[in-house]
């Protein structure tokens, strides 16, 4: 089945910083979204990406759709210690159909 | 403004029982999605369902793992037999329209399933 390959997988930052992290795949997918997940939560969508190069943003954070489907990357700027969590990448579409396939996810601890 | 509603949030099953974890999705919603969720990993495709039917369940187990999702009340995920390896947080997400149309899914807290 389809996989994501996402990095890094784990971020030690300094409050301020900015925070960049992307997730590759070896297939087509039709729909990017990033979601955040905070322990004992459920993900929480961030961000949604529906064309090829598409640039969108929310916030402090940006994400974009890679020009040929396959990769988006997510960042965040001007960091916060609300920003500490696990921050996931999914596609759908292409082969997966309607189901959302996740990365591996990437665990982000802001110092304050 | 209720999201998606998931019960029991904790379960602690010995080996052998049946686990039942129940999900109502948002209002207007029609789609339901069941995901697993193993300690330090990202999340797993179980099955996807609508009213009264099951549209994709290609990442369930095809032993003991059962889903619906009836004309009435809430779709119910259900581990019959339960082992160790079960444990997990199984999370439920629903969608408004044809997942061709959004990728929007929202997802409920979760049910952290323990088994003894």
């Amino acid at each position: 089945g389809q996989q994501l390959n996402q990095s890094p997988q784990s971020m030690f930052i300094q409050e301020g910083e900015d925070v960049s992290m992307n997730c590759t795949s070896s297939s087509i997918f039709n729909t990017w979204l990033w979601y955040k997940q905070d322990p004992g939560e459920g993900p929480v969508l961030l961000i949604a990406l529906y064309k090829a190069g598409e640039l969108t943003s929310n916030g402090r954070l940006t994400a974009q759709f890679g020009i040929t489907r396959k990769d988006s990357f997510l960042n965040i700027s001007a960091s916060i210690p609300s920003d500490v969590g696990i921050y996931f990448c999914a596609g759908q579409g292409g082969t997966s159909g309607s189901r959302l396939t996740f990365g591996e996810g990437t665990q982000l601890t802001v110092n304050p | 403004n209720a999201g998606v509603m998931q019960n029991p949030r904790h379960l602690v099953r010995r080996r052998g029982q049946e686990a039942r974890l129940r999900c109502s999705p948002m209002k207007g919603h029609s789609h339901v999605y069941w995901y697993r969720q193993l300690p330090e990993e990202g999340l797993k495709f179980m099955v996807y369902l609508q009213k009264e039917n099951i549209i994709d369940e290609s990442g369930m187990p095809k032993e003991r793992f059962s889903a619906e999702f009836p004309k009435e009340g809430p779709s119910i995920l259900r581990i019959q037999q339960v082992v160790r390896g079960d444990s997990a947080a199984y999370f439920c997400a629903s969608s408004q329209g044809q997942p061709a149309n959004t990728g929007e899914l929202f997802f409920g807290e979760g049910s952290r399933l323990t088994v003894l």
